[in-house]
């Protein structure tokens, strides 16, 4: 149990484009979701936290314009980059946790963008 | 700022003998670590953690060690698998559990038979 999918696993795009990325928990409800982004050969950072049916609580330094996220139900988050640029090319991640249970993250496979 | 450093991006280790990844962080007010395993492709797993109270926790060929005056973590493998091939992640949290953790850079363990 407790598996998280990402779609799509990769995505290429042209600048200026808007890409959005689907965090779905598959067989638990989500109480909270989480987007990550990595860059090569560096750590995962939080970008944001959101939980269903409220708006998402975002880090420091990130825009909350560009990267839009949707957490429209218990097992769906979707992030959004809009008018994408290629310095946002990187490893999305999400995670999720339980509705009942710990608050130990699950993580899905993780989203590749590449903006052209 | 890095506050989770892992400053060995590999580590080649023969099947059989003991791996050790370290980690280190600056922030003391983190009080639960973490290890994660990522694989190709596939999100971060969790592995085996530790709370700040603690300097040692076990679990099977899993060993984590804490030295909280040295502000330094470490993972212990033993005996080290070819299925043990991943990257391992070091991560801390300043709220005594699994939320809004902070990550480092990671080390790519391989395991050779």
């Amino acid at each position: 149990g407790a598996v998280v999918s990402q779609h799509p696993s990769w995505v290429i795009c042209k600048s200026g484009t808007s890409v959005k990325i689907e965090c779905r928990s598959l067989d638990f409800q989500a109480t909270t979701m989480f987007w990550y982004r990595q860059f090569p050969k560096q750590s995962l950072m939080l970008m944001a936290t959101s939980n269903e049916g409220s708006k998402a609580t975002y880090e420091q330094g990130v825009e909350k314009d560009k990267f839009l996220i949707n957490h429209a139900s218990l097992t769906l988050s979707t992030l959004t980059v809009t008018s994408a640029h290629p310095e946002d090319s990187s490893f999305y991640i999400c995670s999720a946790t339980r509705l009942a249970g710990t608050d130990e993250q699950f993580f899905g496979p993780g989203t590749r963008l590449t903006v052209l | 700022d890095q506050q989770v450093k892992q400053n060995s991006p590999s580590l080649s280790v023969q099947e059989g003998r003991i791996s050790i990844l370290n980690c280190d962080y600056t922030n003391s007010m983190f009080d639960y670590f973490l290890w994660y395993k990522k694989y190709p492709a596939e999100g971060p797993t969790f592995l085996i953690s530790i709370s700040s109270i603690k300097d040692k926790n076990e679990d099977g060929r899993f060993t984590v060690f804490l030295n909280k005056s040295a502000k330094h973590l470490s993972l212990h493998i033993v005996p080290s698998q070819p299925g043990d091939s991943a990257v391992y992640f070091c991560a801390a949290s300043v709220t005594g559990g699994y939320q809004k953790v902070t990550f480092g850079t990671g080390t790519k363990l391989q395991v050779i038979p």
